[in-house]
């Protein structure tokens, strides 16, 4: 079946502009993880999702971040006044279950250039 | 402060031998530990876990080990190929619904 879908694949903006950024999780997937990798960095939790709820989002670094999941299946993250730190890939996976151990499926990422 | 580590040199292994990858960590007490593989341009994709209370485990050409008086893990890829040329990931659970990676260790297999 389709896996973790992500798009757009990139999107370059300039600073100061709002950008939205897409997860479509594998169907019947229940948990949702978004994580941001910077270049020669492993990927930094950021939020997760458990149904349409956010059960933890301790990782989002400031308000200009937000997300959303309304019907607990796609997921979009919001960055509002982008800043040029924010450049990287940011990655969306899901899973099965609310077990933190179950298996995250990764998509691909959105590589985000904030100029 | 709490830390993971893994070798930011990239290993170079001839094929056919084992590749051993190392990851140590401090300041976490994790009640598991996964092993990723991610390729460029990818996202990272899941290989092992293995628990605290377990001391080895493997799946075909794969071995972890976790040892949480030394605090480190090492994951063995034994009779290496070319196709397994890759970043290799570690990432501890240590409560709550996050999971913490390291930096990753880029492998190169020569034919």
């Amino acid at each position: 079946g389709a896996g973790v879908s992500q798009t757009p694949s990139n999107k370059v903006t300039e600073k100061g502009k709002y950008v939205e950024l897409r997860c479509d999780p594998i169907s019947g997937h229940t948990a949702l993880y978004w994580y941001r990798q910077s270049l020669g960095q492993g990927p930094e939790f950021l939020i997760y999702f458990q149904g349409t709820g956010a059960a933890d989002d301790s990782g989002l670094p400031n308000d200009r971040f937000f997300a959303v999941r309304p019907e607990g299946s796609v997921s979009t993250l919001k960055i509002q006044r982008t800043e040029r730190g924010d450049s990287a890939v940011y990655l969306c996976a899901s899973s099965s279950s609310d077990s933190v151990s179950d298996t995250q499926y990764f998509g691909p990422g959105t590589r985000l250039t904030v100029l | 402060s709490q830390k993971i580590e893994q070798n930011s040199e990239a290993l170079n292994i001839q094929e056919g031998k084992t590749a051993t990858l190392t990851c140590n960590y401090t300041n976490y007490s994790p009640a598991y530990l996964q092993w990723y593989r991610q390729d460029p341009g990818r996202g990272p994709v899941f290989l092992l876990l293995i628990r605290e209370n377990e001391k080895e485990k493997r799946k075909e050409r794969l071995k972890v080990t976790f040892d949480t008086t030394l605090k480190q893990s090492l994951f063995h890829i034994t009779a290496s190929q070319p196709a397994d040329s890759a970043t290799y990931l570690c990432a501890l659970y240590t409560g709550g619904f996050k999971t913490i990676f390291g930096a990753g260790t880029r492998l190169f297999v020569k034919a």
